[in-house]
């Protein structure tokens, strides 16, 4: 199986801030990566796929890059509602796996 | 907009079993492949399994292999996940999710708000 291993685990931040988190995957999964955004019970949202593409409605704020095995999150300019737990996660092939998740808090 | 709502959770003991389903709406459902992910109580996202969009393939994670399966009904727009042989390590929230890509397998664009199983003598 692939694992997939996000940092940091937890991360504070002011308003405004830019943050970055990483995700690197114990396999070659080329792009075939998605970032998901949780909050407290709630179902998770998808923010980005094939590593750098951007759903739907998503902030500009939020952008995706890398390939291969290292990819990274980043939140140019933190915004209140940013604050949650967001997670990666391969589709290269089964079964998939997620990283165990960076919590982003107020600092 | 595509609306996903999970039902059935509850508290079961271990060894018994339990159906959960997921009511869809909002999008062509025969069109697309659909998952079960699970989040243990303050833990990660854990992949569950994938039906694919006419409920012929079916693909499971190892820790749910052998007593879990996944089944659909297309009439309903339903999506089911029949949990067997539950252990105390299947508690966790478990959300139905859409793939993305009509008659494909890639990633999830849209989530319910989760049904939370505890399994517990």
């Amino acid at each position: 199986d692939i694992q997939m291993t996000q940092s940091p685990s937890t991360l504070s931040a002011f308003v405004g801030d830019r943050v970055t988190i990483t995700c690197r995957a114990s396999q070659i999964i080329g792009t075939w990566l998605a970032w998901y955004q949780q909050k407290p019970g709630k179902g998770p949202k998808l923010l980005i796929y094939k590593a750098s593409t951007s759903e739907s409605g998503v902030p500009s704020r939020f952008s995706g890059s890398g390939s291969g095995t290292e990819f990274t999150l980043i939140i140019s300019s933190l915004q209140p509602d940013d604050f949650a737990t967001y997670y990666c996660q391969h589709y290269n092939s089964y079964p998939w796996t997620f990283g165990q998740g960076t919590k982003v808090e107020i600092k | 907009q595509v609306q996903l709502v999970e039902s059935g959770g509850g508290v079961v003991q271990p060894g018994r079993s339990l159906r959960l389903s997921c009511g869809a709406s909002g999008f062509i459902f025969t069109g697309y492949g659909m998952h079960w992910v699970r989040q243990a109580p303050g833990k990660g996202l854990e992949w569950v399994g994938v039906i694919s969009y006419d409920g012929i393939r079916k693909v499971y994670g190892d820790s749910v292999k052998g007593r879990f399966t996944i089944s659909r009904d297309n009439s309903k727009n339903t999506l089911y996940l029949q949990m067997n042989s539950l252990r105390t390590d299947d508690t966790a929230v478990y959300y139905c999710a859409k793939d993305a890509s009509p008659g494909a397998i890639t990633y999830l664009d849209n989530w319910g708000q989760g049904t939370l199983v505890t399994v517990s003598s």
